[in-house]
């Protein structure tokens, strides 16, 4: 248990829609990273938030945003879903500034787009 | 190039066995290593981190990392049914704002 947690666990959408995914960082962690990992793939970067402002951004269109709350949870929205956005969306938490860079990951946002 | 690569397997060892697992990267900028665990269908769990060249052990877990080669292991000595899982190496740049750049697994399997 990393102590972060992620909701929905499974949804179903299709083409077109708008999805939003949340997450509560570890306790003290200030710092939330979203990847996505597509089925036989590592997790890919989308962003991550540090004291409510994007601090970095991997190759993920605008359609996918954020928000990080004064609580340091965090939104993961996307926009006009494509089938390709199928795929498990993961949280991780972490602390800035230690020599540690270690991402605790929530158990993560299962998306299927039909 | 992707900025991180392994061997995506399957690799299958008996148990008790050592499993060896490799990873390489392109970023010579690259800082701290990890190697993290994902059992089918969860989340990936950290198992190892390293920062220095050398070697740095865990229980029966092993990180090697040298970096003037780029590359990054992972020993599993006596390997045990519930190590099978997939192996994911990722690897962090600190000037891309805490980003990991993953690889995309090596599949082990321990057969009993």
């Amino acid at each position: 248990e990393t102590g972060v947690t992620q909701s929905p666990t499974h949804l179903i959408k299709t083409r077109g829609q708008q999805v939003t995914l949340r997450c509560s960082s570890q306790s003290g962690h200030n710092t939330v990273s979203w990847y996505q990992q597509a089925l036989g793939q590592g997790p890919q970067f989308i962003f991550q938030y540090y004291r409510e402002e994007e601090n970095g951004r991997g190759n993920f269109p605008p359609r996918f945003s954020g928000l990080q709350f004064p609580n340091y949870s965090s939104e993961l929205n996307v926009n006009a879903l494509e089938l390709d956005d199928s795929a498990l969306y993961l949280c991780a938490s972490s602390l800035p500034g230690t020599n540690t860079g270690e991402l605790f990951f929530g158990e993560g946002s299962r998306l299927t787009v039909l | 190039q992707k900025e991180v690569e392994q061997n995506s397997g399957p690799l299958s060892v008996p148990e008790g066995a050592i499993a060896s697992l490799n990873c390489t990267y392109s970023d010579r900028g690259s800082q701290s290593f990890f190697w993290y665990r994902q059992y089918s269908g969860k989340s990936p769990e950290l198992i190892m981190s390293i920062y220095s060249n050398g070697d740095k052990e865990d229980g029966r877990f092993t990180a090697q990392l040298n970096k003037a080669s780029q590359y990054v292991s992972l020993l599993i000595r006596d390997s045990q049914p519930s190590d099978s899982a997939t192996y994911l190496c990722a690897v962090n740049t600190w000037n891309t704002g805490n980003q990991f750049y993953f690889g995309t697994g090596t599949s082990l399997t321990v057969i009993p």
